[in-house]
């Protein structure tokens, strides 16, 4: 089946720093969607990406859609503390549109 | 109501019991989802309605767990003879459709439903 692989798995920055996570996956996906989850907390929807290629920016965080609609990638400049929580990218993909999978998650830890 | 609800927060079981789950979606949304965290994992897909009808449920990982939406609103997890690998955070969240043009089809998590199996 479908599985979506993310890395790293931890990430620890000083305040100010930047901060890259990688989604990569094993079949070809039809969209993209990025998700944070603040400790404690549910994940809550970030951003759509679905066009092939596709940049599109929130603020100080920009996602990115591969060429190959295989691979994404989160990037947050000048990491602030309320930057901190696990971000997960979700793909829908294969012959389930509907079906969601996530992946594994990057932890962010930011010290002030 | 405003957002996802779930049912109970918290459930401490033993094993070999049996286990209800409930979620009650956002008003109007015709997709509900069922996800399975434990603690430092990405939610793992376990079933989708898309109104009534179980749209995909290959993520239910074997017989002991069956989930409905016989209304197309509220859904009822179940999970037969609990073990305590079933022990996680059971999180609900429901879209207003699947994606499709002006909709995104993003989901809208509940606060989860915490099980621990004894």
């Amino acid at each position: 089946g479908q599985q979506v692989m993310q890395i790293p798995q931890y990430q620890h920055v000083q305040e100010g720093e930047d901060f890259t996570t990688y989604c990569n996956s094993s079949t070809t996906l039809s969209n993209i969607q990025w998700y944070k989850q603040r400790p404690g907390g549910h994940p809550v929807f970030l951003i759509q990406l679905v066009k092939s290629g596709e940049v599109k920016k929130q603020k100080r965080l920009t996602f990115q859609f591969g060429e190959a609609k295989k691979n994404s990638s989160l990037h947050i400049t000048a990491t602030q503390t309320t930057d901190v929580g696990t971000y997960f990218c979700a793909g829908r993909g294969g012959t389930s549109y509907g079906k969601l999978t996530f992946g594994q998650g990057t932890i962010l830890t930011v010290h002030p | 109501g405003a957002g996802v609800s779930q049912t109970p927060s918290n459930k401490v079981t033993e094993k070999g019991k049996y286990v209800e789950l409930r979620c009650d979606p956002i008003s109007g949304h015709t997709a509900l989802y069922w996800y399975r965290q434990s603690l430092g994992q990405g939610p793992e897909f376990l079933i989708y309605f898309q109104g009534t009808g179980a749209a995909d449920d290959s993520g239910l990982p074997n017989d002991r767990f069956f989930a409905v939406r016989p209304e197309g609103s509220v859904s009822t997890l179940k999970i037969q003879r609990t073990e305590r690998g079933d022990s996680a955070v059971y999180l609900c969240a429901s879209s207003l459709d699947l994606p499709g043009p002006g909709n995104t089809g993003e989901l809208f998590f509940g606060e989860g439903s915490r099980l621990t199996v004894l």
